[in-house]
Formats: C-alpha cells, structure tokens, sequence
C-alpha cells in the first residue's frame, strides 16, 4: 500500500522569507502523481502544485515550486517570499495513474509570523 | 460558480440516530467520492464512486453507506452513528471521460464538520 509521510507537523517562517516542507512517499508505482494541498482556517482544501512523476521538470506555480526526487520518493515544496495568507495547514498527496484516490500526509501546520 | 456543495456544514448528533450528509456537484462529474479528516492522520477514503449506479469501498468504510442514484448528488448515510464517526467530511468530485486521466484533479466540497455524542 502506498503511504505519504510528512516529519515536519509544525513549521514556522518569517513573512517575506521561504520555507521547505518535507514529503517523503512510498510506492511500486512508477506511473503516479503527486499533489500539494493547503487548508486555510476556512477547512477548505485547496489545491497548490502537482507533479507528474514521468516528468523530470519541477513544477512551479508563482510562489511555489517543487523539489521532485523520483528516486528517493520526495517531494519537497518550497514557498518563496512568504506572506500571512500562506499559513495554513499544508498536506503533501500521492495519486496512482489508475485511480483517483488520494492518498495524504499527517500534515504540516505552517505559521507565518509577521 | 463550479462548486461541490455538502450540508449540513455543522452538526452536532447522538449515538445511533441516522443522519445524512449530502453532496451535490454542478461541474457533471461522473467520479465523486468521500473522505474524513481526524488530526493526526490526514484526510482518508470512505467511499467512492465512479458513476451513477457504481460505488466502491475505500480505506475506512464501516459505519457508512453511499448512493449514487443521480449524477450530481453522491450523499453520504451513516445508519447509526458512534463517537468515533465524529470527524470533518469531505466530499470531492473529478471529471471521467471514460478513462483516468491525470489531468483531471479533484474539486473539493467546503466540509461537513459531524460530533456524534
């Protein structure tokens, strides 16, 4: 079965600087795809970044980028210039090609301090 | 607005009276599914479906029952309700031409917070 785990449950940054929360996973797959969800006091889940594992390029989305590591099974996700709307609870997600079922992290609470 | 929408947002129960949590989608979704979120362990599969008539277990089942009668609505039925069936549900949707695609990601519904006493 394939699992998701995040090592870091809380994380703090500084407003303006960048933080990199871990995601390690675990899978025989080699067709798969990998998510980066947030959610904000408002519980709603929010998708941030995605990751096909048979590209090599790391995705970006403005101020969030991707550390892919196929062979080691991470997918780390930095977020750059850090503001106060980014803190949020922030869980790392792994898709099969077949299905789509998620398969989450714990999470990671991120504070932002001003 | 394209939206998954799930009621009661809020509810506050007691052991063994049956309740229903509702989802409907707006986006002609044929893949809907269902998950919990406790702290400490993410958000888990309950249920899902990936048409109308076709619904399938998912990694925490027991304890809840689903229907997929109608392409919009996938609600979600505990019979009878314990303690630990207090959590925050999601209902999520993706579209499905006919095969899985990755392109195709999966829109949440706002969350259901459920406290069986």
């Amino acid at each position: 079965a394939q699992t998701v785990t995040q090592s870091q449950p809380e994380m703090s940054v500084q407003e303006a600087e960048t933080v990199t929360l871990s995601c390690t996973y675990d899978t025989s797959e080699s067709d798969y795809y990998l998510f980066w969800y947030k959610q904000p006091p408002s519980r709603q889940m929010i998708l941030v970044i995605r990751q096909e594992a048979y590209k090599q390029q790391n995705a970006t989305e403005n101020r969030f980028s991707v550390n892919f590591q196929k062979a080691a099974k991470s997918f780390s996700l930095k977020i750059s210039d850090s503001q106060l709307g980014d803190a949020a609870m922030y869980f790392c997600a792994y898709r099969r090609s077949s299905n789509y079922k998620l398969t989450f992290g714990k999470g990671t609470l991120l504070t932002v301090n001003p | 607005e394209a939206q998954v929408t799930q009621n009661p947002r809020y509810l506050i129960t007691v052991t063994g009276k049956k309740l229903t949590v509702t989802c409907s989608q707006n986006m002609n979704h044929e893949y809907m599914s269902w998950y919990r979120q406790d702290p400490g362990l993410g958000l888990r599969q309950i249920y899902y479906s990936m048409n109308v008539e076709v619904t399938d277990k998912g990694d925490v089942p027991e304890g809840y029952k689903v229907s997929r009668k109608e392409k919009r609505n996938f609600p979600l039925i505990l019979e009878s309700p314990s303690p630990n069936q207090t959590s925050l549900y999601f209902c999520a949707s993706s579209l499905h031409s006919g095969r899985i695609s990755g392109a195709n990601v999966l829109t949440f519904g706002a969350g259901s917070r459920l406290t069986v006493l």
